[in-house]
């Protein structure tokens, strides 16, 4: 069964290094989504992508963070610098085209970031 | 944005027990879903619902959409163990391009 990938599984850093997560989704999945969540919350969507477009960011802090998704496949989001209160996990999700209600998102495994 | 409280935030139980969990919001969605989350890993969809008053069952968990879709439950039936997660509901957030505006989620433990 096809699953979206993500890693590192894992990251611990220091407040003001930079940071990289990259999320592979699944194959022909035009939607690629940001989630981040903080221990005991939901997941808050960050980045939302149509193909390599970027459909809504307007929750994601554009002064620390950016994501990318070139080639409307893969997305890479970043962290520079990092603080203390980006200690989260990270969820990516895909599905299949964007908009419809009936559209599920499948979640990859997550990045779970620790900032010291 | 659209707001969702899931209640109650914690839950413990015994193996065999009935539990109901409520996810609530003042605003109407035109659709809402149910994932659980085991620790460390991502969420996984378990229904969605989307008419007014629809119930689903899977297994031994019904949900139920609210007439005036604001609402949900999830009802579990004999709690097994593995029933053990965070049960997450989440709406589509109409002023977005379709991501979800996730509640803070119900954390479920069921010992034997």
């Amino acid at each position: 069964e096809a699953e979206v990938a993500q890693s590192p599984r894992y990251k611990i850093t220091e407040k003001s290094q930079a940071v990289a997560f990259w999320c592979d989704p699944i194959s022909g999945h035009a939607t690629l989504y940001w989630y981040r969540q903080i221990l005991g919350q939901g997941p808050e969507l960050l980045v939302q992508f149509q193909d390599e477009s970027v459909v809504d960011d307007s929750q994601l802090p554009k002064d620390r963070f950016s994501a990318e998704r070139l080639k409307g496949v893969d997305s890479t989001l970043k962290i520079q610098p990092a603080e203390l209160g980006d200690s989260a996990m990270y969820l990516c999700a895909s599905s299949l085209v964007g908009g419809g209600v009936l559209q599920t998102q499948y979640f990859g495994p997550g990045t779970r970031l620790l900032v010291l | 944005t659209q707001l969702l409280e899931q209640s109650p935030q914690f839950l413990s139980i015994q193996e065999g027990e009935n539990l109901t969990v409520y996810c609530n919001s003042s605003s109407v969605f035109s659709s809402l879903q149910w994932y659980r989350q085991e620790p460390g890993e991502g969420p996984v969809l378990l229904v969605t619902v989307v008419t007014g008053g629809e119930v689903k069952k899977l297994k031994r968990l019904t949900f139920q959409f609210g007439d005036a879709r604001k609402d949900s439950s999830l009802h579990i039936t004999a709690a097994q163990p593995g029933d053990t997660g965070l049960y997450l509901c989440a709406g589509l957030n109409s002023n977005s391009g379709y991501a979800l505006n996730f509640g803070k989620g119900t954390s479920l433990l069921v010992t034997p």
